[in-house]
């Protein structure tokens, strides 16, 4: 089992560039998750999915969208990129909602650079 | 949105010394987890603690939840540069709220 990936590794855009992160997990999970991690900031939430078909917006959604394209498949979309953007992004995965004890599996994330 | 602080930020000590860092809210939690990154990697999780006055070990590894359900520390005996990383907690709200972490600790052992 490879658990999450997520490609790409690294991603370097220019201003108003767009690009699609992608996460996929093997692991028959029915929840997946998009945090992003910025210095001093620490992961916050910017989308879930709790199952196929249902996203949910997080604490950061604002300037991403998000397509739960099958159980497996869960990406992460920006329309127009901009610096504040430049972040660490992790997918996640649980077999449910967050709840008390379950456990998220994490993708090794996507570093993006926005110029 | 429920905050969690954590303590130190950053600990930087020689390998076989012992520490303590910290998670502390003023809300209640029904449980609290802590994950450890490690450079160029996602969190992974270390342990879940539900009941209040639990304390949970993993290797030289001590977790404790406070009696309230307020708070949490965890304590590392013998540290090893192999525990070198990022600490994180985070609490499950449930339902739509994913998780919300912490800003971390970063430790660091020095051989």
């Amino acid at each position: 089992n490879a658990g999450v990936t997520q490609t790409p590794k690294f991603q370097v855009l220019k201003t108003g560039q767009s690009m699609t992160l992608q996460c996929a997990q093997d692991m028959n999970h029915n929840s997946m998750y998009w945090y992003r991690q910025d210095p001093g900031m620490g992961l916050r939430l910017i989308y879930y999915s709790a199952s196929e078909g249902t996203t949910d917006k997080g604490e950061v959604p604002n300037g991403y969208n998000v397509s739960r394209l099958n159980k497996r498949e869960f990406s992460l979309r920006l329309e127009s990129a901009a610096p504040s953007q430049t972040s660490v992004y992790f997918c996640a995965s649980s077999g449910r909602l967050a709840g008390a004890g379950e456990t998220q599996y994490f993708g090794p994330g996507t570093r993006l650079l926005v110029l | 949105t429920q905050l969690l602080e954590q303590s130190p930020q950053f600990l930087s000590i020689q390998e076989g010394e012992n520490l303590t860092v910290y998670c502390n809210s003023s809300s209640v939690f029904s449980s609290l987890q802590w994950y450890r990154q490690e450079p160029g990697e996602g969190p992974v999780l270390l342990v879940t603690v539900v009941t209040g006055g639990e304390v949970k070990k993993l290797k030289r590894l001590t977790f404790q939840f406070g009696d309230a359900r307020k708070d949490s520390s965890l304590h590392i005996t013998a540290a090893q540069p192999g525990d070198t990383g990022l600490y994180l907690c985070a609490y499950t709200g449930g339902g739509a709220d994913g998780l919300t972490f912490g800003k971390g600790t970063h430790l660091i052992i020095q051989p």
